[in-house]
């Protein structure tokens, strides 16, 4: 059975980088898109972006400036990096894995993990 | 960004009865593939979304026969034929035919 796990500081100040990683256990990285979405009461649930065991990224356009998307399969683990967080960002982030590039969404998903971003 | 619209957004029903929400699109799903992506997901309360239909009516492993996607273009509906408890969370409609792939604003199922 597939899980991810985020984890991360659940404090950022403002201005600073949000940074969250996510373990993949259970089933091989290879081959399948690794996702970020978010979930917040304001926007509710938001697609940051996704990367492919390759390397490939593609980006939520409203985020892009600000997001990283790496993924080390030596460690079946995938991060994210958001920079320059203000308040907007504040919200329950989960990774999740999706089976092609194709948008069917995900079918496995982390139990997530609720970053807030204050001073 | 596509904007996708639920109704209702929040639906009461009594155990037993059949359920239906609605979501559109402000454009067309159908990918130049000929694929319509419009998927389901289930939250139940205080857990991960849950992916139940994908590709307008295909229903996940494991995802009770009484839960159905039908429609075309930017007009879909997931319906339960007649609900039951383990029913009860919020619904959200996803397109994933536009990047950046959206959700609709969710409808929360309650028991009356």
């Amino acid at each position: 059975q597939v899980q991810l796990q985020e984890s991360g500081p659940g404090l950022v100040k403002p201005s600073e980088t949000l940074s969250l990683s996510c373990t993949v256990s259970g089933g091989s990285i290879n081959s399948y898109y690794f996702i970020w979405i978010r979930q917040s009461p304001e926007k509710g649930l938001e697609w940051i972006g996704y990367i492919y065991s390759s390397g490939s990224t593609n980006f939520n356009p409203s985020l892009k400036s600000r997001v990283t998307i790496s993924l080390d399969t030596s460690n079946n683990q995938l991060s994210l990096n958001l920079t320059s967080v203000t308040a907007a960002d504040t919200a329950v982030y989960y990774c999740a894995r999706q089976p092609t590039r194709r948008g069917i969404g995900p079918d496995y998903w982390g139990q997530g993990t609720l970053v807030t971003v204050s001073a | 960004d596509i904007v996708m619209t639920q109704s209702p957004l929040s639906l009461p029903v009594t155990l037993g009865q059949p359920a239906s929400i609605s979501c559109r699109s402000n454009e067309s799903l159908v990918d130049s593939d000929g694929n319509t992506y419009l998927n389901w997901f289930q939250q139940r309360p205080g857990q991960s979304p849950r992916r139940l239909i994908y590709k307008v009516s295909n229903r996940d492993s494991g995802v009770p026969g009484r839960f159905s996607g039908s429609g075309s273009g930017i007009d879909f509906t997931l319906k339960i034929s007649r609900v039951e408890a383990e029913d009860v969370g919020v619904y959200y409609c996803m397109q994933g035919t536009h990047w950046p792939w959206t959700f609709g604003q969710g409808t929360k199922v309650e028991i009356k």
